[in-house]
């Protein structure tokens, strides 16, 4: 079975800092993975999503940009953290059945 | 471009009985899935069921099915016997057919169970 793993689990950082997130999965090949983020008191909304190494699709524009270096690794960054970056942050793989599988999520807190 | 809505912020439900979560989603497609999750405190996002729209029959999953009316573009979740671990926000979510697995959500339906 797919296991996902999100570092860190809780981040605070001050506005203008950069910002990486990492998201690995294990017990599958070649998945599609995808970033979300939900904001308090909202629904989720997808960021990014990623077919394959290097290939990343950008759902709106914003302050954060993904990469996929490896197979199982999709990375979420910022070069200067807004207010407005602050969330909750979701990677999530494409499973069988056509649903999707959530990792525990980032807790982002921009001050 | 397909929106899924779900136009009750809140619900309450007394242990024990029945709950329905009310959801619509608006697209042009003819091939597409429909899911409920379910968030609890953990912020977990847990899959509690899904519907393909092409399947007439209604999914069931134990104490959740779903009231899947495909003309009116509604896709309900009712929860039987309610319990008190049922308490989460739970999210209404579409996928077209051909997206490349992309989800699109509602803005959830807090659900509290009272003992």
């Amino acid at each position: 079975s797919q296991t996902i793993h999100q570092w860190p689990a809780t981040l605070v950082q001050p506005v203008g800092s950069p910002l990486s997130l990492e998201c690995t999965v294990e017990g599958t090949s070649n998945p599609n993975l995808y970033w979300y983020r939900q904001a308090a008191g909202r629904g989720l909304q997808l960021l990014f999503y990623s077919v394959g190494i290097g290939q990343i699709s950008s759902e709106v524009p914003q302050n954060l940009s993904a990469s996929r270096p490896q197979d199982r690794q999709f990375i979420l960054s910022s070069k200067k953290l807004l207010l407005s970056d602050s969330g909750f942050y979701l990677c999530a793989l494409a499973v069988a059945y056509n649903e999707q599988f959530f990792g525990p999520g980032t807790r982002l807190t921009v001050l | 471009a397909q929106t899924v809505t779900q136009s009750q912020p809140e619900m309450s439900v007394q242990e024990a009985e029945t709950v329905t979560l009310s959801c619509t989603y608006d697209t042009s497609e003819s091939d597409y899935y429909l899911f409920w999750y379910k968030q609890p405190p953990s912020r977990q996002m847990i899959l509690v069921i899904r519907q393909e729209a092409y399947k007439q029959q209604n999914a069931t999953e134990n104490r959740f099915s779903v009231n899947f009316q495909k003309a009116a573009k509604s896709f309900s979740l009712k929860i039987s016997d309610s319990q008190l671990g049922d308490a989460a926000m739970y999210f209404c979510a579409y996928r077209f057919g051909g997206s490349n697995y992309k989800l699109t959500f509602g803005k959830g339906t807090l659900l509290t169970v009272n003992p």
